[in-house]
C-alpha cells in the first residue's frame, strides 16, 4: 500500500531530552513537511524539504531540526531549545499542489 | 505567518441539514484546498480546486473557488454523523518562490443524530 508512516502515533519524553519523529512515504514524492497542531491553532509549518538533501525553514522551526537523506524520510528532531514540545506533529509529502498526511504522533513531554 | 479567514469556526446541527462553510484570504491564490480532519489522525484531503469559478463535488461534498480567486466555499448536503470532525481549507499562491500552503484555522462540525 503507498502512503505515509508516522511512528510512533503516541511518544512520552522527558524535558530536557531531544527526540526524534519518524516520517516515511512511498509514494514517490519530491517534497515533504512537518506540521505543528495545537488546539485551536490548525497547522503551523515547521520544516519542508522540497528534494533530497535541501530544507527550509517553515513559521516555527526554532528548537526544531531536520534531516533529508533520503527521498522517503523526512525526521523531525524535537530539541530541548523548544520550549512547549507538547503538541500533534502531522508529516504531510507533496504530488503537484495536493499535501497528503500521515497519522500523527501525539508527543508529551513531562 | 499568513492564515485563512475560515468561517464558522464551529457548528452544531441536526443530521440531514446542510452545512457551509468558507474561507476568504487578502491574497489570490491558483489552488484552494478542502481537508477534513478526524480526532488524532491525519487530515485527509476532500476537493481540491484549481480554476476560478470551478465547482466540484465529491459524493454530499461541494466545493467552489471563488471567482475573484480570495475566497472558496465548501457544502455539505444532507450531514450524517460520519461528517463530525474539523474541516480546513488550505491556499497555495504561485507568486514568488514561496509556494507553501496557507491554512485556515478549522471549522469544527458537530452533527446531532
Amino acid at each position: 500500500d503507498g502512503g505515509i508512516t508516522q511512528s510512533p502515533k503516541y511518544l512520552f519524553r522527558k524535558e530536557g531530552q531531544n527526540v526524534t519523529l519518524s516520517c516515511e512515504q512511498n509514494l514517490n514524492h519530491d517534497a515533504m513537511y512537518w506540521y505543528r497542531q495545537d488546539p485551536g491553532q490548525g497547522l503551523r509549518l515547521i520544516y519542508y524539504s522540497q528534494i533530497v538533501n535541501d530544507f527550509q525553514k517553515g513559521d516555527i522551526a526554532e528548537g526544531y531540526s531536520v534531516s533529508r537523506e533520503k527521498k522517503e524520510s523526512f525526521p523531525l528532531t524535537v530539541t530541548s531549545a523548544q520550549k512547549n514540545p507538547t503538541a500533534f506533529y502531522l508529516c504531510a509529502s507533496k504530488d503537484h499542489h495536493e499535501q497528503f498526511f500521515g497519522p500523527g504522533t501525539r508527543l508529551t513531554v513531562l | 505567518g499568513q492564515q485563512l479567514n475560515q468561517s464558522p469556526q464551529s457548528m452544531f446541527i441536526q443530521e440531514g441539514e446542510d452545512v457551509s462553510m468558507n474561507c476568504t484570504s487578502s491574497s489570490i491564490f491558483n489552488t484552494w484546498l478542502w481537508y477534513k480532519q478526524d480526532p488524532g489522525e491525519g487530515p485527509v484531503l476532500l476537493i481540491a480546486l484549481y480554476k476560478a469559478g470551478e465547482l466540484t463535488s465529491n459524493g454530499r461534498l461541494t466545493a467552489q473557488f471563488g471567482i475573484t480567486r480570495k475566497d472558496s466555499f465548501l457544502n455539505i448536503s444532507a450531514s450524517i454523523p460520519s461528517d463530525v470532525g474539523i474541516y480546513f481549507c488550505a491556499g497555495l499562491s504561485n507568486a514568488g518562490n514561496n509556494r507553501k500552503l496557507i491554512w485556515g484555522l478549522g471549522t469544527s462540525l458537530a452533527v446531532n443524530p
